[in-house]
């Protein structure tokens, strides 16, 4: 158990719908990150914040968002969703994202989409 | 941009057999380098990491990986897998300008009692 905690496990939608998937992070972790893995595209980096304020974006759609509360807990919001959605997202919080010295990523049981 | 490159997408090993997974990168400048480790149905663990210093890293669950600068290699390496290793291995890079990891594209291990 990492102590990253997400909700829920399974989801099952169909297209054009939206939902929001939920991320705890370890207690007193103030980063949280948001992967995407999919067959066709692996595990890619999708969005990071820190302590509330968005930090780094990767290959995250315009029909994605994500916030991060008061709380530290995360959720990514996934609109007008497609076939292609369909992938396991995984949310990994860190101690801070300082970029000189690395903080270890834990990484949660992740949110396996399926979108019909 | 950064990039890494797994040249092993499935490998099939009999028990005490030795392992090795080919893990390249591409980029420029100082990056820190790790090989995660995803068990069926789990969420990925951190098997070993390397930032500076020795190249030869040492992790959990007698795994070892080996940071060759010149060939932009991080190869994971085990003297004596065992049925419990197969699972699924990814090879991440972070640069120093952010904590955002770039996962290669996995290895699946799958080893015969």
């Amino acid at each position: 158990d990492s102590g990253v905690t997400q909700t829920p496990k399974h989801l099952i939608t169909a297209t054009g719908q939206r939902v929001t998937l939920r991320c705890s992070p370890r207690s007193g972790d103030l980063s949280v990150y948001w992967y995407q893995q999919s067959l066709d595209q692996g595990l890619q980096f999708l969005i990071q914040y820190y302590n509330g304020e968005e930090r780094a974006k990767g290959n995250i759609l315009e029909r994605f968002s994500a916030q991060q509360f008061p709380d530290l807990h995360s959720e990514l919001n996934l609109s007008s969703l497609e076939l292609g959605d369909s992938a396991l997202y995984f949310c990994a919080s860190s101690a801070n994202p300082s970029g000189r010295s690395y903080n270890e990523q834990f990484f949660g049981p992740g949110t396996r989409l399926t979108v019909l | 941009a950064q990039s890494v490159s797994q040249h092993n997408h499935h490998v099939i090993l009999s028990e005490a057999a030795s392992l090795e997974l080919g893990c390249n990168y591409s980029y420029g400048g100082t990056v820190n380098l790790f090989w995660y480790v995803q068990y069926p149905g789990q969420h990925l663990q951190l098997l070993l990491k390397y930032f500076s210093g020795d190249p030869l890293v040492k992790g959990i669950k007698g795994f070892e990986a080996e940071f060759i600068k010149s060939k932009f290699s991080f190869n994971l390496r085990k003297p004596s897998v065992q049925w419990s290793d197969t699972a699924e291995y990814f090879c991440a890079v972070n640069n120093n300008a952010g904590n955002m990891l770039t996962f290669g594209g996995g290895t699946r291990l799958m080893v015969k009692p």
